[in-house]
């Protein structure tokens, strides 16, 4: 079975744009969590979503948002990028809520 | 607040054992956890210990978690070059929370 799968692999943007990341989970897993890792730090939590609703938010500002497809594959949109949000953007999923995550290989963002 | 705490660095000759540690602040944690991250890769779970329990082995791993001190750790026996890797420490409440990640350097 294929694992966590995300796309694109990399991607460059500049300030002021925006940007959709996807992800599709796990086969048979409902649950999908986004999190955001800079360079030498652990991931940080930006949402979890479950059965398409929103079940977590993590601190971050408005200009992120996401959603969960019936197919339980996932998006995450940023808007006015800014210089920070250069980052790892990891998508994982789980049966159901997160007792167990599965990581994807995640998304490496640039923002110049 | 949610809060996990862990060394950045540890250097460890090969075929010794490497002990990983890691401290908490929420006691409501209901799991923890270990995760392996090799470079230009995502997170992998390598373990994850119940809250009412003190130990727990798998092959290599054995994650101790002492509860009244918030202190979990992780210990690798016979350490191999494949073991080189950023380790998390992550804790559940209602999100997983993870700490900054231990630097694990094998030396020949």
């Amino acid at each position: 079975d294929a694992g966590v799968t995300q796309s694109p692999t990399h991607l460059i943007k500049t300030r002021g744009q925006h940007v959709t990341l996807r992800c599709s989970p796990i086969s048979g897993h409902k649950s999908v969590s986004w999190y955001q890792q800079v360079l030498g730090q652990g991931p940080q939590f930006i949402f979890q979503y479950y059965e398409k609703e929103e079940r977590g938010r993590g601190n971050f500002p408005d200009r992120f948002s996401a959603r969960q497809f019936p197919n339980y594959s996932s998006e995450l949109n940023v808007n006015a990028l800014l210089l920070g949000d250069s980052a790892l953007y990891l998508c994982a999923s789980s049966l159901r809520g997160v007792e167990k995550l599965f990581f994807g290989s995640g998304t490496q963002l640039s923002v110049l | 607040g949610e809060d996990v705490e862990q060394s950045l660095f540890l250097s460890v000759r090969e075929g010794d054992s490497s002990v990983i540690n890691c401290t908490y602040t929420d006691s409501s944690s209901t799991y923890l956890y270990w995760y392996k991250q090799e470079p230009g890769a995502g997170l992998q779970l390598l373990t994850y210990i119940f809250s009412n329990m003190d130990m727990k082995q798998d092959q290599r791993l054995t994650v101790l978690l002492n509860k009244k001190d918030k202190h979990l750790s992780l210990r690798i026996a016979d350490t191999q070059t494949g073991d080189s890797a950023i380790y998390f420490c992550a804790e559940r409440y209602d999100k997983i929370i993870f700490g900054k990640g231990t630097r694990l350097h094998i030396l020949p």
